[in-house]
């Protein structure tokens, strides 16, 4: 069956890079998607990536696609505090235009940034 | 341009009665997608309406309905309420522009069962 896999911490400093990472194993997943929750409140959409590409980057934001391994990775450059934050990756077959939208989350990575 | 409102935001229920939750989407977004987030189960798809429509469905029992209204405002209702159905219960509005994929989500409704 379909699953999305993340490791459930990690702790930067401030001004480092993060880079969170994400494995899934539905080859057939079209469209990955990155979000983000902050305590209390509910999720925001960071940004996403289509299969058919490797990279898309979104000014601090990086999104790495290894179809093959079937891994995806964020890399958030000049990390702020305010960036900490629980991060999910998610995946599904289309996005809500299409008729196969029903996508499947990570258990999420909470993102520690220390002063 | 106002965002996702979830009303209530907060909602304690007894096991065995039922619930209805609102979500308004985004003004010009005509698909509002349900999720639900406990710490057990992480967060979990519902489903998704587009113009009054349901059109996708994730792995929930029968309990779990929705519907969406002709202004796309939509409604989930839980009946016989479980323990279990305790979460943060959020939805979201999507458009495409462009060649641009867009969901913003509400704040969430937080049903407590006992």
């Amino acid at each position: 069956g379909e699953d999305v896999e993340q490791s459930l911490f990690l702790s930067v400093r401030e001004g480092d890079s993060s880079v969170i990472n994400c494995t899934y194993t539905d080859s057939s997943s079209t469209y990955l998607y990155w979000y983000k929750q902050e305590p209390g409140a509910g999720l925001q959409l960071l940004t996403y990536i289509f299969s058919n590409m490797d990279m898309k980057q979104d000014q601090r934001l990086t999104v790495l696609l290894n179809k093959k391994d079937k891994h995806l990775s964020l890399r958030i450059a000049d990390t702020q505090t305010g960036d900490s934050a629980i991060y999910f990756c998610a995946e599904s077959l289309s996005t809500v235009s299409g008729g196969s939208y029903i996508p499947t989350f990570g258990r999420g990575t909470s993102l520690i940034v220390h002063p | 341009k106002a965002g996702v409102t979830q009303t209530p935001r907060y909602l304690i229920k007894t096991r065995g009665q039922q619930v209805t939750l609102s979500c308004s989407p985004i003004s010009g977004h005509r698909s509002v997608s349900w999720y639900q987030q406990t710490p057990g189960q992480g967060l979990q798809f519902l489903f998704e309406y587009f113009s009054e429509t349901q059109r996708n469905k994730g792995n929930f029992p029968g309990r779990f309905s929705g519907r969406q209204f002709s202004n796309s405002r939509s409604e989930m209702n839980v009946s016989t309420l479980e323990l279990g159905d305790s979460a943060l219960y959020l939805c979201a509005s999507s458009t495409i522009a462009g060649e641009r994929y867009e969901q913003y989500f509400g704040p969430g409704t937080r049903l407590t069962v006992t």
